[in-house]
């Protein structure tokens, strides 16, 4: 399995900051790295995939970086909105993984 | 738009069969560009990827973790696909979702791009 781990696992902010969460892979996913946003009582939602692809319809704040084994998500100017749970996710292996999590709350 | 939906019982015993069926609708199972697939979470954590299906059936991955007790399928006449999972324990206990996989070349390989609301499932004897 490859294993993913997610950095840090919970981070305190306020309204305006940039803010990245680190992901690394412990074997080379090539570019299959996707971002999900999850709030409470709801299904994970897909921010980016392939690494840096913005999905449709998600804000311009969420950026996404990296190849390989590492990978980071951006998001500038933190809006009330965002605050949430957010997950990578390796699409090379099997079983497809998911990081740990990162929980961004209000400071 | 879209849509998945999950349905099926939300509490078993120990050793109990789950089975569980996603209904697609606005658009069609049979989709060159996707595999079908069945995530859990279990209460605090990270989501697990379980097993994933495509159109033809004859494509189906599963998580090793799981692969002895779990069954995929699919039933393109109803669009619908399904999760059997075997002998249930307390650690089975987690919220399924049902969700599209973007296929390797596809527009959005490897990303679970649309999920269903997902439905809890508690194994409690």
């Amino acid at each position: 399995d490859i294993q993913v781990t997610q950095s840090p696992s919970s981070l305190s902010a306020s309204v305006g900051d940039r803010v990245s969460i680190t992901c690394r892979t412990s074997q080379s996913v090539m570019s299959y790295l996707s971002w999900y946003q999850q709030k409470p009582g709801k299904a994970p939602k897909l921010l980016i995939y392939s690494a840096s692809t913005l999905q449709t319809g998600v804000p311009s704040r969420f950026t996404g970086s990296g190849s390989g084994t590492e990978f980071t998500l951006t998001i500038t100017s933190l809006q009330p909105e965002d605050f949430a749970t957010y997950y990578c996710q390796e699409g090379h292996g099997n079983p497809y993984t998911f990081g740990l999590g990162t929980k961004v709350d209000i400071k | 738009q879209l849509q998945l939906q999950e349905s099926g019982p939300g509490l078993l015993k120990p050793s109990e069969t789950l089975s569980l069926t996603c209904s697609v609708s606005g658009g069609s199972i049979s989709s060159i560009n996707h595999y079908w697939v069945w995530i859990r979470q279990a209460p605090g954590k990270e989501p697990q990827w379980i097993a994933g299906i495509y159109y033809t059936g004859n494509i189906y991955y599963y998580n090793p973790s799981l692969n002895s007790r779990v069954t995929i399928s699919v039933d393109t006449s109803k669009n619908q696909f399904s999760l059997r999972l075997t002998s249930v324990d307390v650690a089975d206990t987690a919220v399924y979702y049902c969700a599209r996989r973007g296929k390797g070349g596809s527009p959005l390989p490897g990303a679970f791009d649309i999920w269903g609301q997902g439905t809890l499932v508690t194994v409690s004897s």
